[in-house]
């Protein structure tokens, strides 16, 4: 089975503070990605990257940045974590062939205050 | 860009009792692919299904069933015989390219089905 995980469930910072959210998978998959989920507003895409050291901005980049220095993790970063930020944060993989389908973690609940 | 909308909010229903799920999408492209993912209270969302656009027909997997209307840019979702396990938040998506690097989510729909 595909796995993808995330280092935390729940995860409460303080505004200002350096965040980073890590994810694993275990399926060799090229792609990843990071969405934050928003009650309302469905899942919207931050960043996602289609290689070792490569990425690509998503619908909604600013203020967060990513890392991918090996295939199987994905980091996002909270560069100075501010209250507008707490939110679900969903990390994917997807599969190069058969259906494609993205393979989901189970979310990191990030509260800023 | 393309665009998803899942007007429906919050739907309930009783056990056993049918229910759709409506889709809408928009997309200036003439190959696009279509999905429905379910997300249960654990929170970790589950594929339903991938579909192409150049694929009308419908299909059925059990309970579950997807209607592909071209001609009124929709993708509708009907659960049949709706039971307790079905409670949870459905999104549906579009993605423009073939690896789905680009898909983007609707606001998804809560479905609570009581006993």
């Amino acid at each position: 089975d595909v796995k993808v995980t995330q280092s935390s469930r729940y995860l409460v910072k303080r505004t200002g503070e350096k965040v980073f959210l890590e994810c694993v998978q275990d399926m060799d998959h090229e792609n990843m990605f990071w969405y934050r989920q928003d009650p309302g507003l469905g899942l919207r895409l931050i960043y996602f990257s289609y290689d070792v050291k490569m990425k690509e901005k998503g619908d909604i980049p600013e203020g967060y940045s990513v890392s991918r220095e090996k295939k199987e993790r994905f980091s996002l970063i909270l560069e100075s974590a501010s209250t507008n930020q707490t939110s679900m944060y969903l990390c994917a993989s997807i599969s190069g062939q058969g259906t494609y389908e993205q393979y989901f973690g189970p979310g990191t609940r990030l509260t800023v205050t | 860009a393309q665009k998803v909308t899942q007007a429906q909010t919050e739907i309930s229903v009783v056990e056993k009792e049918d229910v759709t799920l409506d889709c809408v999408y928009e997309t200036r492209d003439t190959t696009y692919y279509l999905f429905w993912y379910k997300q249960p209270p654990s929170g970790e969302l589950v594929f339903l299904i991938r579909r192409n656009s150049f694929d009308e027909q419908n299909e059925i997997s059990g309970r579950y069933s997807w209607n592909f209307q071209k001609s009124t840019s929709s993708f509708n979702f009907t659960i049949t015989a709706s039971q307790v396990v079905d409670s949870a938040v459905y999104f549906c998506a579009l993605s423009e390219s073939f690896n789905n690097n680009d898909m983007r989510f609707g606001a998804g729909t809560r479905l609570t089905v009581k006993p």
